[in-house]
């Protein structure tokens, strides 16, 4: 089935840099566009950034550009968010998920079971 | 950016009840518009998208209504694996925005 799976999180002290892996199966991992969403603790969903299928478009938060860095690697279906400049509101539970747009249809379906990220000196 | 306002952002409600919630759009989005079920400590799960589409395996209780800026989930009668934080999102322009949630709790 399809699945994506999240790892790479952890304590950091702000300033320092992290990078998130999500692996991906059971889909053609190179036919989709991918999505990193992230959730403070206690608060809302925050979608974050996107990359298409074959990596030549990447779109971010404002809250993120120049931070963030949203790659893939087809050939072993894992996308990436690199995290530098880490900043306390940083600090969140990071989603990965596929994204889904044809015939006028878009969701994020399915979404990872997400790594935290805690900045915290 | 598109502002999505849900309300309400907490109700109450009990086993049986019929409830809907409301997202409205800061400005049109062309039916873009999905909704997600989000349980304690998991990840969000896909409800419906095209506004009225229900995902592959959600239960009929479950509808959606809307265009332009204004629209609606609505449960029919209300389960007990029902009580989670509903999410609407438009996805018709980056960012592809959430609202800010309701919390559907049992009274």
């Amino acid at each position: 089935q399809v699945q994506l799976v999240e790892s790479g999180g952890g304590v950091v002290q702000p300033g320092r840099s992290l990078r998130l892996s999500c692996a991906a199966s059971g889909f053609t991992f190179s036919h989709y566009a991918m999505q990193w969403v992230r959730q403070g603790p206690g608060k809302g969903l925050e979608w974050v950034s996107m990359i298409s299928h074959d990596g030549g478009e990447t779109l971010y938060a404002d809250s993120v550009k120049g931070r963030l860095t949203i790659s893939r690697d087809n050939s072993k279906s894992t996308l990436y968010l690199q995290l530098d400049s880490l900043r306390a509101e940083d600090s969140a539970v990071y989603y990965c998920a596929k994204f889904y747009d044809y015939s006028g249809n878009r969701w994020f379906d399915p979404w990872g079971q997400g790594t935290l990220v805690t900045v915290s000196s | 950016d598109i502002q999505l306002t849900q309300s309400p952002s907490f109700l109450s409600a009990s086993v049986g009840d019929r409830v809907t919630i409301t997202c409205r759009a800061s400005q049109g989005i062309n039916s873009h518009l999905a909704w997600y079920q989000q349980k304690p400590g998991k990840a969000p799960k896909l409800l419906m998208y095209a506004v009225s589409t229900l995902q592959s395996g959600v239960p009929s209780r479950f509808s959606g209504s809307g265009s332009g800026t204004e629209f609606t989930l609505t449960i029919s009668s209300l389960q007990p694996e029902d009580f989670a934080t509903y999410y609407c999102q438009q996805l018709n322009s980056y960012p592809m925005t959430f609202g800010q949630g309701t919390k559907v709790e049992i009274k």
